[in-house]
């Protein structure tokens, strides 16, 4: 059973909402990771973190943002939502032998 | 640019039957591939994995085999059981100590009981 953990499991939400989607980890991991994915395709990964205070953008654009303020916690955030961004955000960290998921936030915006 | 590419898109085997599935790459500085087994609803879920320096990793059902001249892997699964119906995704690892994973796009398997 993975230790990480995101909250909420599904959200619907309007246009123009802010929304933190939460992530967290009781491993210890230096490296954590955000990917969007619509159901049963490939994952994108949107946002990366080497440790604290360290995010990067990942290979897909997203207009999300992440902070890194504890090696626990890996939060991301959309300023306004757009029906465009309706997908499926997995939360995961790693460490030498593979990837940590989370079980993922289902995201509707109407 | 897909780096990892991952075939077959879906597959659907009998019960007891071998399930294949394969992955090619182009980046030599890769250095671990993964695979993963993700089931609806859920988080993809490390299934095995293997080095660059290893031909074949076995643990129980599940198989790794890796040809590092040809940059192809593929993961066959032995007795496939209905429960193993899920999406497969293989994985390459950056080095450089990034631990940034490169997905393949995933073969939704089924298995007829």
């Amino acid at each position: 059973e993975a230790d990480i953990y995101q909250t909420p499991r599904y959200l619907v939400i309007g246009t123009g909402k802010k929304i933190t989607l939460e992530c967290s980890q009781t491993m210890g991991h230096d490296k954590m990771y955000w990917y969007q994915q619509d159901p049963g395709m490939e994952l994108h990964l949107i946002h990366y973190s080497y440790g604290v205070n360290s995010t990067e953008k990942g290979d897909l654009s997203s207009e999300s943002t992440v902070s890194r303020i504890r090696t626990e916690h890996f939060p991301l955030t959309l300023e306004s939502a757009r029906p465009s961004h309706t997908s499926q955000y997995l939360c995961a960290s790693s460490d030498i032998r593979g990837s940590s998921f989370g079980s993922g936030t289902r995201l509707t915006v109407v | 640019q897909q780096q990892v590419k991952q075939s077959p898109q879906s597959l659907i085997v009998q019960k007891g039957g071998i399930s294949i599935i394969n992955c090619a790459y182009e980046n030599t500085a890769f250095d671990y591939f993964p695979w993963y087994q993700q089931f609806p609803g859920k988080g993809p879920a490390l299934l095995i994995a293997i080095r660059p320096d290893v031909s074949e990793k076995k643990e129980g059902r599940f198989t790794i085999s890796f040809n590092k001249s040809a940059k192809q892997f593929s993961l066959h699964i032995m007795d496939s059981q209905p429960g193993d119906s899920a999406t497969y995704f293989c994985a390459a690892r950056a080095t450089s100590g990034t631990y940034k994973y490169i997905f393949g796009t995933g073969t939704r398997l089924k298995v007829l009981a």
